[in-house]
């Protein structure tokens, strides 16, 4: 069973169309991630979700808008896509049941977007 | 920013030697975590280290961690072609959510 699952797994469309992309766990962790890898591999984080509450949201352009209607959910919504937003997304999930602090991430096998 | 940086960016070694990787960071921390990542797929955890440990051991993995330097180093021993791969050093902060703020990575590659 696939413990985080995104989809689609590619995904390549024209600039200017807006699309979204899903991410589910069934690992039943509390916290929710959407990470962003570019061409040189660098991994930064966009977004990240709390029981459904939005905690972490970097400076991410507002034409990315993700939505948790669950805690097993989230998606991420991109509009008016630029040539500049190909690259890979991941989706992550963590719990922290001992409130220590040490989270680990589980991430999903990621989605390539490819703007034309 | 936090973000950590790995040395060396690449590495090529053959099967059987040991392949040692490098990540600096900037800020204080409540723990460090490497991950490694094959190609087209997703992190995978490996080994999380706390700040108050200098040293972890996981298999064939060997992790140490210098605070005062604000550095960490990651060891594999008797490496074999599937450990090609890119690792990838993760550092938390100990103030706010506890976010993870991931290094450069090095590419590993492991030749038979």
């Amino acid at each position: 069973d696939t413990a985080v699952s995104q989809t689609p797994k590619y995904l390549v469309t024209q600039m200017g169309n807006d699309k979204s992309i899903k991410c589910e766990q069934n690992l039943g962790h509390d916290t929710m991630y959407w990470y962003k890898q570019d061409s040189k591999k660098f991994l930064k984080i966009m977004f990240s979700y709390n029981n459904k509450e939005l905690i972490i949201n970097e400076t991410v352009p507002n034409r990315f808008s993700p939505k948790s209607p669950d805690k097993a959910h989230l998606n991420l919504h991109i509009n008016s896509l630029e040539l500049g937003d190909s690259a890979v997304y991941f989706c992550a999930s963590s719990q922290d049941p001992l409130g220590t602090g040490s989270r680990k991430l589980f991430f999903g096998s990621g989605t390539q977007l490819s703007v034309l | 920013s936090q973000q950590g940086e790995e040395d060396p960016q690449a590495l090529s070694i053959q099967e059987g030697e040991n392949a040692t990787m490098n990540c600096s960071y900037k800020t204080s921390i409540n723990n460090l975590q490497w991950y490694r990542q094959n190609s087209g797929r997703g992190l995978v955890h490996l080994i999380l280290i706390r700040s108050n440990e200098r040293e972890k051991h996981s298999g064939r993995l060997r992790v140490t961690l210098d605070t005062s330097k604000k550095s960490s180093s990651l060891l594999i021993t008797a490496s074999r072609a599937a450990d090609t791969a890119s690792y990838f050093c993760a550092t938390v902060m100990n103030t706010g959510f506890q976010k993870l703020v991931f290094g450069t990575g090095t590419r590993l590659l492991v030749s038979p």
